[in-house]
């Protein structure tokens, strides 16, 4: 299957950190991603991890990997207003029939003050 | 600037017509898609295309063409427009292996 499910909307308060959770279905991805995506604008590739890792860290942005439930999580850290916007989390299947990016349905991150 | 740039950036334009939409790539990558993102921003893929050759084609219908003239470009024609054509299409490209870069994408209304 090729489903990628996010919650739709999350809010927190400025200065709070703020987690993403994305599940996936498809068990032979290669690399999972997040991309940004402010209103009006292109997608912006925040960050990325290979399905053989569990972790990665870059500045404030954290990614766990939990293969065995397919999950997926973004954590920001310090979170400001300059972060809302949709994020997407997406799978990457190289396959014989073509490589492919599968993404989740978009989480819309709210920051209030 | 190394990017992926897409034109028109807004494109509006009554049903039946024809349009196409261009997107060129200068970062070296040998494969390039063309993603639409529907009124709830969901994001679908459409086609792929590596070195010029088309390898993915998600059953959209034929009333969109694909064209890859070099390994740079991927643009896209629609034929006879339709209502339910109206979204926002990006395109893409990375590296055999690597994250795919995105345009800023074409805002597509049909009145």
């Amino acid at each position: 299957g090729e489903d990628v499910e996010q919650s739709l909307f999350l809010s927190v308060r400025e200065g709070d950190s703020s987690v993403i959770n994305c599940t996936y279905t498809d068990s032979s991805s290669t690399y999972l991603y997040w991309y940004k995506q402010e209103p009006g604008a292109g997608l912006q590739l925040l960050t990325y991890i290979f399905s053989n890792m569990d972790m990665k860290q870059d500045q404030r942005l954290t990614v766990l990997l939990n293969k065995k439930d397919k999950h997926l999580s973004l954590r920001i850290a310090d979170t400001q207003t300059g972060d809302s916007a949709i994020y997407f989390c997406a799978e990457f299947i190289l396959t014989g029939g073509g490589n492919k990016l599968t993404f989740g349905t978009g989480t819309q991150l709210k920051v209030e003050l | 600037d190394t990017a992926v740039s897409q034109t028109p950036k807004y494109l509006v334009t009554q049903m039946g017509n024809d349009k196409s939409i261009k997107c060129e790539q200068n970062l070296g990558h040998d494969t390039m898609y063309w993603y639409k993102q529907d009124s709830k921003k969901f994001l679908k893929i459409m086609f792929s295309y590596n070195n010029k050759e088309l390898i993915i084609n998600e059953t959209v219908p034929n009333r969109f063409s694909p064209k890859s003239p070099d390994k740079a470009h991927l643009n896209l024609h629609i034929n006879s427009l339709e209502l339910g054509d109206s979204a926002v299409y990006f395109c893409a490209s990375s590296p055999n292996d690597g994250p795919q870069h995105f345009g800023d994408g074409t805002r597509l209304s049909i009145l």
